[in-house]
């Protein structure tokens, strides 16, 4: 299957300060990514789907302003939170999907956000 | 109601001991039904795909129901490797074609030696 590699796994970061997080597909061309959120006993929840070359689409309640995608080539898709604030605090993952058909889904090593 | 619910647990087992989880989801045209196993501040990882025929990977047994919209989780002689939270996945289909994972909040397993 994929081997999808996911930087940083931990990042603390001040209030009011970006922190952009890379999800990369290492052996497979991923024309699309997705990117969950999960806070602590809470199932992992779609924030967005990363399309290469094109923008991204967010899932209802979630600020595309505040949670930039960017998609610029078929192995690397960054999350960037801006303006961190303590709610943001999340264990942040990506995963990408082999193919076309419903099957493959691989994710990152996942990162875990604290905003302080 | 929620798209995917499961059992909240915890289920604490000992070793050998049998143990079933239970899924059920709201949307039938649901497509695809997963297992995947969540170890503590890790990402999820695939267990097995779930087959309206049911299917066994071992000591792992799943089934789904699509008339009642439920999906089962079976483990035979637990181990203390299984201890981890199970999460039900249903894949659906948002629209155009695309699809799109629902996950369960999970079931935690804990069994003890």
């Amino acid at each position: 299957g994929a081997v999808v590699s996911q930087h940083p796994s931990r990042v603390i970061c001040k209030s009011g300060t970006s922190v952009k997080i890379e999800c990369r597909s290492l052996d497979f061309q991923a024309t699309t990514m997705f990117w969950y959120r999960q806070f602590p006993k809470q199932s992992l929840m779609l924030m967005a789907t990363s399309n290469e070359g094109s923008k991204a689409t967010y899932e209802q309640g979630v600020e595309k302003d505040k949670f930039l995608i960017n998609h610029a080539s078929l192995t690397l898709s960054t999350l960037t939170v801006t303006s961190a604030h303590p709610e943001d605090s999340s264990f942040y993952i990506c995963s990408v999907r082999e193919g076309t058909t419903n099957y493959g889904y691989t994710f990152g090593s996942g990162t875990r956000l604290t905003v302080v | 109601r929620k798209e995917v619910e499961q059992d909240p647990g915890p289920f604490n087992v000992p070793e050998g001991a049998t143990v079933a989880f239970n899924c059920t989801y709201s949307n039938s045209a649901s497509q695809s039904f997963f297992w995947y196993r969540q170890d503590c501040r890790k990402e999820p990882k695939l267990l097995m795909s779930v087959y309206s025929s049911g299917n066994e990977d071992g000591r792992f047994t799943a089934q789904l129901n699509r008339a009642s919209q439920y999906i089962s989780l079976l483990i035979r002689d637990s181990k203390l490797s299984d201890s981890a939270t199970y999460l039900c996945v249903v894949n659906i289909i948002p629209g155009a074609g695309s699809y799109q994972l629902t996950f369960g909040k999970g079931t935690k397993l804990s069994v003890i030696p």
